[in-house]
């Protein structure tokens, strides 16, 4: 499995776009790039997911470099509710292991 | 439409106890099994995880232990609790070949 390196921690404040970014050098060709989000006593929730390119969904875009070797996590216009822990996780599509990493935590301020 | 139950929300247990924390899934068949703890401002650690009834894949070694008596059914287990045991544990599933997983509402767990 692919290791992901994201920054610990991000301030914001509400209504700015936040960009979060994930290295991860040793992606496989067959790995997909996940990104998860987690709120305080409460389980990770999907947030998005993509393979190369651009992904974009009613939540976040997902920014993934020829290479592969890195991915850009964009929520537009955040607002406090969007503080909470923010996981990128990288692998096959296949079953097995689910690995994720320490996270970044977001913090939105008023 | 599928769902995850997970009990017990919260357990205080004393040391040395034994601990059974159950997890089942409905709306599925054959699901990816996985149970996974979180200490307190840390990330979260994957423990067991299964891809069928009885197998079970171990990632850290420690007193813990997970079984699969039934397609949808998971059950985290310890004979005695250590203080180091305390944390947030999670259940998660997803389908097979997808990467999607979907949590629990999770177990808070506290060895006094």
């Amino acid at each position: 499995l692919a290791k992901t390196t994201q920054p610990i921690s991000m301030d914001s404040y509400e209504g700015q776009e936040v960009n979060i970014t994930c290295s991860h050098n040793n992606i496989a060709t067959n790995d997909y790039i996940t990104w998860y989000q987690q709120f305080p006593s409460q389980g990770p929730r999907f947030i998005i997911q993509g393979y190369k390119t651009k992904v974009t969904n009613e939540v976040a875009s997902l920014f993934i470099p020829a290479d592969r070797k890195s991915s850009t996590l964009s929520l537009p216009r955040v607002s406090l509710s969007d503080t909470a822990v923010y996981y990128c996780l990288v692998g096959r599509n296949q079953g097995g292991k689910l690995i994720f990493g320490q996270g970044t935590e977001l913090s939105v301020k008023p | 439409s599928q769902t995850i139950h997970q009990w017990p929300a919260t357990l205080v247990q004393p040391v040395g106890s034994p601990l059974s924390l159950e997890c089942t899934v409905e709306g599925t068949s054959n699901p990816n099994l996985y149970w996974y703890r979180q200490a307190a401002g840390r990330g979260l650690q994957l423990l067991f995880y299964s891809v069928g009834i009885g197998q079970i894949s171990s990632e850290v070694p420690q007193n813990l232990s997970a079984s699969r008596p039934q397609d949808r059914q998971f059950i985290l287990s310890s004979k005695k609790l250590l203080l180091s045991d305390s944390g947030f544990y999670l259940c998660a599933w997803r389908r097979q070949g997808n990467t999607e997983a979907f949590f629990g509402q999770g177990t808070r767990l506290t060895v006094v």
